[in-house]
């Protein structure tokens, strides 16, 4: 089973900060990477498909990149509505894999 | 628009069998390509997936949990149901089904339900 994980586990920082948070997958995945953002107590919300697709309605100051094991989502400036935790999955094959989340502070 | 909402116990005791539902509308589950997952997440903790059942009535399984799980599909009622047997203190979780097409990512969610297990 392919398992995926990210750094930092939190990160504190300021509105307008660029924000980066890394996930490893433990064997390739080729680009079968998406990326969610949560808030306490609502359900995980689609930001990236496919490492670097931006799901639609979702600023464009979110943006994923890599391919194979190592994936990065950048927030270019954070926003105060983007204090969240964010987590990745792999899609690539069954099972699937959430990363352990990476929770956005403000600092 | 596409919505899903889950329903069930809310707590349920150790050994019993859980069933929950997942009622969804703005799509077909006899479409090409479209499935739906269940995953869960205990508090304060990780997400877990668990099951995914496919419009072809492909299903697939979490590992470690294949054995407790059943995911089914009724296409006319525009629901899935995943029932777990033998459901534990540590299957307390809000369990979450979402929406996937063309892939294994999850583009829209139901809003979750919180089971407890507790006697």
């Amino acid at each position: 089973d392919i398992q995926m994980t990210q750094s930092p586990s939190s990160v504190s920082a300021s509105v307008g900060d660029r924000v980066t948070i890394t996930c490893r997958a433990s064997q390739g995945i080729s680009s079968w990477l998406a990326w969610y953002q949560q808030k306490p107590g609502k359900a995980p919300k689609l930001l990236i498909y496919a490492a670097s697709s931006l799901q639609s309605g979702v600023p464009s100051r979110f943006s994923g990149s890599g391919s194979g094991t190592d994936f990065t989502l950048t927030i270019s400036s954070l926003q105060p509505e983007d204090f969240a935790t964010y987590y990745c999955q792999q899609a690539n094959s069954f099972p699937v894999a959430f990363g352990q989340g990476t929770k956005v502070e403000i600092k | 628009q596409i919505t899903l909402k889950e329903s069930g116990p809310t707590l349920v005791k150790p050994t019993q069998t859980l069933t929950l539902t997942c009622t969804f509308s703005g799509f077909s589950l006899s479409t090409s390509g479209v499935g739906v997952g269940w995953i869960r997440q205990p508090p304060g903790k990780a997400l877990e997936w668990l099951a995914l059942i496919y419009w072809d009535d492909d299903k697939r399984y979490s590992p470690s949990l294949k054995s407790r799980l059943t995911i089914t599909k009724d296409t006319s009622k525009n629901q899935v149901v995943l029932t777990m047997t033998n459901m534990d203190p540590v299957d307390t979780a809000t369990y979450y089904c979402a929406h996937t097409r063309y892939g294994v990512h999850f583009d829209y969610w139901g809003q979750g339900t919180l089971v407890t297990v507790s006697s």
